[in-house]
């Protein structure tokens, strides 16, 4: 089973910073299986990224992901109020077909 | 427009058995793959399992095999998540989410979630 982790737990910063969410994988995963997913409190998940690096329809392009192997980042150029909310990476696997990580909270 | 819509919250006491669903719409609802997702209280995502509804092809979470059953009534675009015997750890969130394509790695629809509690 592959784990994935990720940090930090939670990211304190202000509207207009940027903010750099790291995810990494416990065996090398195929860039193509990685994906990012915000979610606010009481709302279903929302699909950011796609491929490590491709934004989902509708995404902002202040939202950037990246990276190979074992190491995935999500970088937020610049925070807007609307960006606060928890965000999580997800692999493709064997067993289990899908995992996400922990989550990073991205709070004020 | 695509769109997954779940049934309601739902309350049940320890052992009571329990079906929830996911009804897909503005797609070809046998196209793409239905996944369900679990959020407990306050916690992360936990993926449960998944269903392609063109043939019924069921894949689960070894963490959720033998403790729910995932299945499909294409003629009626719904997918669903069942317990026999539900158990208050089972309290949580669960979501219904479309996978993008048969060959895709990830979800770009969701449902709006079914709060189940369990307690006696």
């Amino acid at each position: 089973e592959i784990v994935l982790t990720q940090s930090p737990g939670t990211l304190s910063l202000s509207p207009g910073e940027r903010a750099t969410l790291s995810c990494r994988t416990s065996q090398s995963v195929s860039s193509s299986y990685l994906a990012w997913y915000q979610q606010k409190p009481g709302r279903a998940p929302r699909l950011l990224i796609y491929g490590a690096s491709s934004r989902a329809t509708g995404i902002p392009d202040r939202f950037g992901g990246s990276g190979s192997g074992t190491d995935f980042t999500l970088i937020i150029s610049r925070l807007e109020p609307e960006d606060f909310a928890v965000y999580y990476c997800q692999q493709y696997g064997s067993s289990p077909l899908f995992t996400f990580g922990p989550g990073t909270k991205v709070d004020i | 427009e695509v769109q997954l819509v779940q049934s309601g919250a739902e309350v049940k006491k320890p052992g009571e058995s329990l079906k929830i669903s996911c009804k897909g719409s503005g797609y070809s609802f046998t196209s793409n793959w239905i996944a369900w997702v679990r959020q407990m209280p306050g916690k992360g995502l936990e993926w449960m399992g998944i269903i392609y509804p063109g043939d019924s092809d069921t894949r689960y979470s070894p963490s959720f095999r033998g403790q729910v059953t995932i299945s499909v009534d294409k003629s009626i675009s719904t997918a669903y998540l069942q317990w026999s015997s539900l158990k208050a750890s089972d309290t949580a969130i669960y979501f219904c989410a479309r996978r993008g394509n048969r060959s895709a790695y990830f979800y770009d629809h969701w449902g709006q979630g079914t709060l189940v509690t369990v307690s006696s």
